[in-house]
């Protein structure tokens, strides 16, 4: 059984840095994109960035290049999202999703981790 | 990427039929076959339940279908049931360059 497990709420101050994790299992992981998408009341959905764990190619949007970085570990099976410096803006849920080598569609998602940054 | 755009909210009755739609440009959602349709309830993973336009993943009930004309793609929820009652996003593939884009989000209440 394919699962996506993510790691769990975290709440920070602004300013703090976070890394947030999903671990994959029940498939091969170096095969499959691992996405990490945006949700937030009232704006919906939004891509942030893939990983192809096979050979580590990561693809950024324009929105969030430069503000999180994405990486994974093959050796575990996970794949993380990570802020070095935390704003209030960045409360939301984040969920990760895994795609297939064409990207055609999002298969599996993580239950999806609650990030709350507030002083 | 804009996101798609659909319906902020839809409604029906159990037993009824609800259809959402999913609008997109030249640049996704009329260029490609690659039409997904997703289920997300609260504190649960979010579901895939349309992908490549029409198809239903194993599990998926047949009540919910999906179809594409030019730029915009739907999604009909038939006979309506309770456990309906959700988010519904839809996504497009947009290009080898692009990452994709998501809808807007549909909140579909079951009556």
């Amino acid at each position: 059984e394919v699962q996506l497990v993510q790691s769990g709420a975290e709440v920070k101050t602004p300013g703090e840095s976070l890394k947030i994790s999903c671990k994959g299992s029940g498939y091969s992981f170096t095969s499959y994109w691992i996405g990490w998408v945006r949700l937030m009341p009232e704006k919906g959905l939004e891509w942030m960035g893939i990983i192809y764990p096979g050979d580590s190619d990561i693809r950024y949007s324009p929105s969030f290049q430069g503000q999180v970085t994405i990486s994974a570990d093959k050796s575990i099976t996970t794949a993380y999202l990570q802020w070095s410096s935390l704003k209030a803006s960045d409360t939301a849920m984040y969920y990760c999703l895994r795609q297939p080598p064409d990207r055609s569609l999002e298969d599996y998602w993580g239950q999806g981790t609650l990030v709350t940054v507030s002083s | 990427q804009s996101a798609l755009t659909q319906p902020p909210s839809a409604s029906g009755s159990p037993g009824q039929s609800v259809t959402i739609s999913c609008t997109g440009t030249s640049n996704d959602v009329s260029s490609y076959d690659f039409v997904s349709w997703f289920q997300l309830h609260p504190g649960k993973a979010p579901k895939l339940i349309i992908y490549e336009v029409s198809k239903r993943p194993s599990g998926v009930p047949d009540r919910f279908s999906g179809s594409k004309s030019g730029n915009t793609a739907s999604l009909t929820v038939s006979g309506l049931q309770a456990e309906d009652e959700a988010d519904y996003y839809c996504s497009s593939y947009a290009g080898s360059n692009n990452l994709g884009v998501f809808g807007t989000g549909t909140k579909v209440t079951v009556l």
